[in-house]
């Protein structure tokens, strides 16, 4: 069974860092992309972040980059968000998701997420 | 404000068919293929529908989805109470470096 867990959330003051994980397992996770999405209380989805499946291609949304980055790490079938400079607006469940393609995706390309992970939890507040 | 555009809410009864609007542009739903996400309460997002009109295993046929132009939509028939839930329309968008969109959900209640 595929599996995602997301760790790491917790409550932060603004302009402080926290780094999150996902673990995986139940499948070949160098096989596939993988992502971050977020969803703020209440509110809707975000993407926030992709990455390859060999971390050759990366990409961010607006509102992160330059303050978020995306890894992971195959041996240990895990994957990371550091978030620096942490802004109350970045308060949201974040959720692992992972693709059906080795790439984020491209014009033309078919991706999807599935499945996703149960969340982990970020507050951003002083 | 979210780059895909979706009713913020939709209501049905029992066995009625409902459908549910997503609106882009061309840099997404125009030239890339519409994906739907199912979040039933407190639960994480679930795929629903892939590639504008594929249901995966385990989804029922009373979901369907289509896409035309640079809008999609996704069709529930013979509603059930529990399709109570949100639902997110999403798709690559190739402007700037690309990114994913997603529609802003849409709340669909079964009276």
């Amino acid at each position: 069974e595929v599996q995602l867990v997301e760790s790491g959330g917790g409550l932060v003051q603004p302009g402080r860092s926290l780094r999150l994980s996902c673990a995986a397992s139940g499948f070949t996770f160098d096989d596939y992309a993988m992502h971050w999405v977020r969803q703020a209380p209440g509110k809707g989805l975000e993407w926030v972040s992709g990455i390859s499946w060999n971390s050759g291609s990366i990409g961010y949304a607006d509102s992160v980059k330059g303050r978020f980055t995306i890894s992971r790490d195959n041996a240990k079938n895990s994957l990371y968000l550091q978030m620096n400079s942490l802004r109350a607006e970045d308060t949201a469940l974040y959720y692992c998701a992972k693709d059906i393609s080795p790439i984020i995706a491209a014009a033309g390309t078919e991706n999807w997420f599935d499945p996703w992970g149960q969340g982990t939890l970020v507050t951003v507040s002083s | 404000q979210s780059v895909l555009t979706q009713p913020p809410s939709a209501s049905g009864t029992p066995g009625q068919r409902v459908t549910i609007s997503c609106s882009g542009s061309s840099s997404n739903i125009g030239s890339n293929t519409v994906n739907w996400y199912q979040q039933l309460p407190g639960t994480a997002p679930k795929l629903l529908i892939y590639s504008n009109n594929q249901r995966p295993s385990g989804v029922p046929d009373r979901f369907s989805g289509s896409k035309s132009g640079t809008s999609a939509s996704l069709a529930i028939s013979g509603l059930q109470s529990e399709d109570e839930a949100d639902y997110y329309c999403a798709a690559w968008d190739d402007s700037l470096n690309g990114h994913w969109v997603f529609g802003g959900g849409t709340k669909l209640t079964v009276l």
